[in-house]
């Protein structure tokens, strides 16, 4: 089965950084994405890995490691508009398509 | 770039009855996803076209579920005899060729089923 964790909550205050993990069991693995939705609105995408290391892109960076199956998602100087769930989606990719599943999401809350 | 166009953003309909909902990818992506997404959870996979193909279809879909994409540009999503267990937010995503394409969303049609 594909399987994704995330923890439910979070809670920084505006300045922080902010470290949200995601674990993954799945097969046919063929790279990770981290999403921000605003309440309300569509996902919109952050940062993207196929392999591990970090990327970097501005305030925010994503980190992979294929072999434990984690990644996390990194936010530099927390600011309020940041107050939001963040998606972790792997990309499997079957015989003839793929697929993306989702995680939970984590719904971060910056406080002033 | 428009954007990825959904119709109608909010649908309320009677249990039983069946609604369709359309979505306008990007124009120059050639793959198309639908996703359906409850509270505090989310997107659930529910299918996958490239072109007009329909590559993927989740098995937690049931029959009452089905979706075209006729000339590889819209689709339609077709829920038949609706359920109360079918309220949901309805997603549609596209993506152009590249395996490091990301998905771009539209912003849904929210389904309520009294």
């Amino acid at each position: 089965g594909q399987n994704i964790d995330q923890p439910t909550e979070m809670t920084a205050t505006e300045g922080a950084i902010v470290q949200i993990n995601c674990t993954y069991q799945t097969s046919g693995f063929n790279g990770l994405f981290w999403y921000q939705q605003h309440a309300g609105e569509a996902p919109t995408f952050l940062s993207y890995n196929v392999l591990d290391g970090l990327e970097e892109k501005g305030r925010f960076s994503s980190f992979l490691s294929r072999s434990k199956g984690y990644s996390y998602l990194l936010l530099k100087e927390l600011q309020m508009k940041d107050s939001a769930s963040y998606l972790c989606a792997v990309r499997v990719f079957y015989n003839y398509g793929q697929n993306f599943v989702f995680g939970p999401g984590t719904r971060l809350s910056a406080l002033p | 770039d428009t954007g990825v166009s959904q119709d109608p953003r909010h649908k309320i309909t009677k249990r039983g009855q069946n609604v369709t909902f359309r979505c306008d990818p990007i124009s120059e992506h050639n793959r198309l996803y639908w996703y359906r997404q409850t509270l505090g959870q989310g997107p659930e996979f529910l299918t996958y076209f490239q072109n007009e193909a329909q590559l993927e279809k989740s098995r937690l879909l049931s029959d009452r579920f089905s979706a075209e994409r006729p000339k590889g540009s819209f689709s339609t999503l077709e829920i038949q005899r609706t359920e109360q267990g079918d309220s949901a937010m309805y997603l549609c995503a596209s993506s152009p060729r590249g395996v490091s394409q990301p998905q771009h969303f539209g912003d849904g049609t929210r389904l309520s089923i009294l």
